[in-house]
């Protein structure tokens, strides 16, 4: 089957605007996460959902960071008052997570992000 | 908390010799820890992780690493490098608790010399 899929794959804003990035996970993965992947900063985790259960938002960086999952399946990552700092490549991952882990992560191919 | 180092943030290496990408880890118990490969312009793959069961794994595309607890090391190696190899390589390192979420390292670019 697919794998998990990203759009778009670049995305060029100006200082201040919103962005909306998606993410289409593996059909049947329980486990969503967003990570971001700054220049020599390796991959900073952001949120993590799972199933009905609350997400992990703690590495949000700030409030202007958001992302719901609609219906266990794809998820959106909304930044607010985009700002030249926030310039990155967003990558989304997915897992069947069942229990007790570790369960192999699954990444999207990103998408680039740029704040003028 | 848990945290992974990778020694290096490029490494270069000759066609044919070995490949050594070192990675330290550390964590406040028994770890899982993997690492995973990113060609250029893709997403993250994984190659290998360890589990537990042998200290020693073995990943796709000929790479091993092997666990030393008394080192806290997780090294990545390959006997002989192909041009192919030429990409970014993320050490990470997770609990397996529930939440599964790992942490990776800040990632090497191993660079293949002809």
């Amino acid at each position: 089957g697919a794998g998990v899929s990203q759009s778009p794959s670049n995305k060029v804003t100006e200082k201040g605007k919103d962005v909306e990035l998606r993410c289409d996970p593996i059909s049947g993965h329980t486990a969503l996460y967003w990570y971001r992947q700054s220049l020599g900063q390796g991959l900073e985790f952001l949120i993590y959902f799972q199933g009905n259960s609350a997400p992990d938002k703690s590495g949000l960086p700030s409030d202007r960071f958001s992302a719901e999952r609609t219906g266990g399946s794809v998820s959106t990552l909304t930044i607010q008052r985009t700002q030249q700092e926030d310039s990155a490549v967003y990558l989304c991952a997915s897992s069947l997570n069942l229990g007790t882990g570790p369960y192999e992560q699954y990444f999207g191919p990103g998408t680039r992000l740029t704040v003028t | 908390a848990q945290s992974v180092t990778q020694l290096g943030s490029h490494v270069s290496v000759s066609e044919g010799a070995l490949v050594l990408l070192r990675c330290n880890y550390s964590s406040s118990v028994p770890p899982y820890l993997f690492w995973y490969v990113q060609y250029p312009n893709q997403g993250l793959q994984l190659l290998l992780k360890y589990t537990s069961a042998a200290t020693l794994v073995k990943g796709i595309n000929g790479f091993e690493a092997e666990f030393k607890k008394s080192e806290t090391s997780f090294h990545l190696t390959k006997p002989s490098a192909h041009m192919s190899d030429a990409a970014e390589y993320f050490c990470a390192v997770s609990d397996g608790g529930r939440d599964d979420k790992i942490i990776f390292g800040k990632g090497t670019r191993l660079h293949i010399l002809p």
